[in-house]
């Protein structure tokens, strides 16, 4: 079965840093382009990042560009965030998503919660 | 920067009714590129459809997109009662920042 597990959420304060991992299973993660969307406690979902499957291509969403990098270690299929320069508005669930069907995001894990707050 | 915009906010229905939930892009969109997603409390989302008018993997034929342009539609042909959630479009793979609308919630009339 496809799995998407998200780890390395937890508190921390404004101005802090965070690396969240996507760990991947039951597909060949290599083949798959990935995406890191997040949503802030009740309210709607905002896309932050994405990879292509060798890293070639990225993209980041205005908001978190310049303090977030996305990577992956397709190695370990494995998929990373590494966010720095917290604000209290990056207080999220963050989701990775596997590119699959019609090129879209087809399968989500169940997400981390990071909350950024003193 | 593509903003999209969701119409009604809430829809209000009866099991058995027909939804139509409005996605209206503030720039053409290629009808490859946009995409629905239903949410339920404390879950991931899941893709509905893709291409505007794809069935994802498992999804019921209830569920239908159209739509070109600028203006696309996510229409329910009968409710079921696991149906009512929240639909969130998206513009997806042509244009980034690949942004969502912000949602419309079907609930229980």
């Amino acid at each position: 079965d496809v799995q998407l597990v998200e780890s390395g959420g937890g508190l921390v304060q404004p101005g802090g840093s965070l690396r969240l991992s996507c760990a991947a299973s039951g597909f060949t993660f290599n083949n798959y382009y990935m995406n890191w969307v997040r949503q802030a406690p009740g309210k709607g979902l905002e896309w932050v990042a994405y990879i292509s499957s060798r890293s070639s291509t990225i993209y980041y969403a205005n908001s978190v560009k310049g303090r977030f990098t996305i990577s992956r270690d397709n190695a370990k299929n494995s998929l990373y965030l590494q966010m720095n320069s917290l604000r209290a508005d990056d207080t999220a669930i963050y989701y990775c998503a596997r590119e699959g069907s019609g090129e879209f995001p087809d399968f989500w894990g169940q997400g981390t919660l990071v909350t950024v707050s003193s | 920067e593509i903003v999209l915009t969701q119409s009604p906010g809430t829809l209000s229905l009866s099991p058995g009714e027909r939804a139509t939930l409005s996605c209206r892009a503030s720039q053409t969109v290629s009808s490859t590129y946009l995409g629905w997603y239903q949410q339920k409390p404390g879950q991931a989302p899941r893709l509905l459809i893709y291409g505007t008018s794809s069935r994802a993997t498992g999804i019921p034929d209830r569920f239908s997109g159209s739509g070109s342009g600028t203006d696309f539609t996510l229409t329910i042909s009968g409710l079921e009662p696991e149906d009512f959630a929240i639909y969130y479009c998206q513009q997806y793979g042509s244009s980034p920042p690949f942004t969502f609308g912000p949602g419309t919630k079907v609930d229980f009339k």
